[in-house]
């Protein structure tokens, strides 16, 4: 298994531009989830999904857009890139069903963003 | 929602001594507290984790303790090493499908 994957591993836009970050998982989970990481700060949730066709906004939505068409897809949308979007994103993918919070988030590589 | 304060942000200890890091948590619906290791430009990994139904658990050098009515967890590693050197990170979770919540982060320092 190559477990959670991204796509790229680095980035640099300018402001205004648009872009796509690729995450997808081979492990059958139904939960999917997207942080970003600012410098010296813990992870903050800006989107999640439960399934195929439903997705929820976590903490940090805005600026943000999200899809799930598949089990094994989930890609994060920035469609006006802002430099307070530079960070590193996480997308992390877990098993389990609603009632099983306590199931081992499991974390891809990540992609660093920086806009300038 | 859910905030969790870590403490401290830095940690320096000797190598062989040991290391606290110390977690609280606003909210009472939260059932599930891990705790990730980062080290520089790598993804969080998971070292140890707890659930609200158990208040201590341990695997070998690393130990997790929980006090739901005080709303506080810590995390706590003996007998340190030079490659604990990173940055900690606990979290909490109030369970269905909610995202973590993490602290702020702990940078552990083992001096040699």
């Amino acid at each position: 298994n190559a477990g959670v994957t991204q796509t790229p591993k680095f980035r640099i836009l300018k402001i205004g531009q648009s872009m796509t970050l690729q995450c997808a998982q081979d492990m059958n989970h139904n939960y999917m989830y997207w942080y970003r990481q600012d410098p010296g700060m813990g992870l903050k949730l800006i989107y999640y999904s439960v399934g195929a066709g439903i997705t929820d906004k976590g903490e940090v939505p805005n600026g943000y857009n999200v899809s799930r068409s598949t089990t094994e897809d989930f890609p994060l949308r920035l469609e006006l890139a802002a430099p307070s979007q530079t960070s590193v994103y996480f997308c992390a993918s877990r098993g389990g069903g609603l009632t099983i919070s306590y199931n081992e988030q499991f974390f891809g590589p990540g992609t660093r963003l920086t806009v300038l | 929602g859910e905030n969790v304060e870590q403490h401290p942000s830095t940690l320096s200890v000797q190598e062989g001594d040991s290391a606290v890091i110390k977690c609280t948590y606003s909210d009472s619906a939260s059932n599930y507290f891990p705790w990730y290791k980062q080290e520089l430009g790598k993804r969080p990994q998971l070292i140890i984790d707890i659930r609200s139904n158990v208040g201590e658990k341990k695997d070998q050098r690393i130990a997790v303790t929980l006090n739901k009515t005080a709303k506080h967890f810590s995390l706590h590693i003996t007998e340190t090493q030079p490659e604990d050197s990173a940055v900690y990170f606990c979290a909490a979770i109030r369970g269905g499908a909610d995202g973590l919540t993490f602290g702020k982060g702990t940078h552990l320092i083992i001096q040699p």
